[in-house]
């Protein structure tokens, strides 16, 4: 059973199209997160949910939404790609304050 | 705001301790971790140190915490080619920032014959 999961794991699309990616956790967790991992691996948080509310907003394009429609579940849409988009995203859940428990990350590549 | 930093690389020789550094800015952490990256997949958690201790050890795991110096460090006993990954260092902050948990970029592990 994965605790963490995403989908879909590669996703290839062209600049100017619109995508999503879902996660899902089956640990119980109240929160939830979407974290951007660059091509030097370098990890910045880009959202956090907990209870379905949104807790972190960081200096993120308005061309990301995240969703989260229950507390298992935080999906990210991302409007109007460009090239500096492609990136690995991961999604994360923790306990209140706990350690982070990641996803297989989804690896976006705008062309 | 918080930082965290680590060296980019280290390389060390199968069945010698590895010890990878890092220092961070948030006098207030609370938590701070160590997560590992294997390639192409998830970060997984290795161990976690409470602010209030100076050190941890788990098996071949040794977590040291300086907190007057904002340092922290991971000793891997006897690194054996499955250690060969990137290793993260990550502080969780109190107050405000409690709800995020910020990482370094990173030290990637190479173990040679």
């Amino acid at each position: 059973d994965t605790a963490v999961s995403q989908t879909p794991k590669y996703l290839v699309t062209q600049m100017g199209n619109d995508k999503s990616i879902k996660c899902e956790q089956n640990l119980g967790h109240d929160t939830m997160y979407w974290y951007k991992q660059d091509s030097k691996k370098f990890l910045k948080i880009m959202f956090s949910y907990n209870n379905k509310e949104l807790i972190i907003n960081e200096t993120v394009p308005n061309r990301f939404s995240p969703k989260s429609p229950d507390k298992a579940h935080l999906n990210l849409h991302i409007n109007s790609l460009e090239l500096g988009d492609s990136a690995v995203y991961f999604c994360a859940s923790s306990r209140e304050f706990g350690e982070l428990f990641f996803g297989e990350g989804s690896r976006l590549t705008v062309l | 705001g918080e930082d965290v930093e680590q060296s980019l690389f280290l390389s060390v020789r199968e069945g010698d301790s590895s010890v990878i550094n890092c220092t961070y800015t948030d006098s207030s952490s609370t938590y701070l971790y160590w997560y590992k990256q294997e390639p192409g997949a998830g970060l997984q958690l290795l161990t976690y140190i409470f602010s209030n201790m100076d050190m941890k050890q788990d098996q071949r795991l040794t977590v040291l915490l300086n907190k007057k110096d904002k340092h922290l460090s991971l000793r891997i006993a006897d690194t054996q080619t499955g250690d060969s990954a990137i290793y993260f260092c990550a502080e969780r902050g109190e107050g405000s920032s409690a709800s995020k948990i910020i990482f370094g970029s990173g030290t990637r592990l190479s173990i040679r014959p």
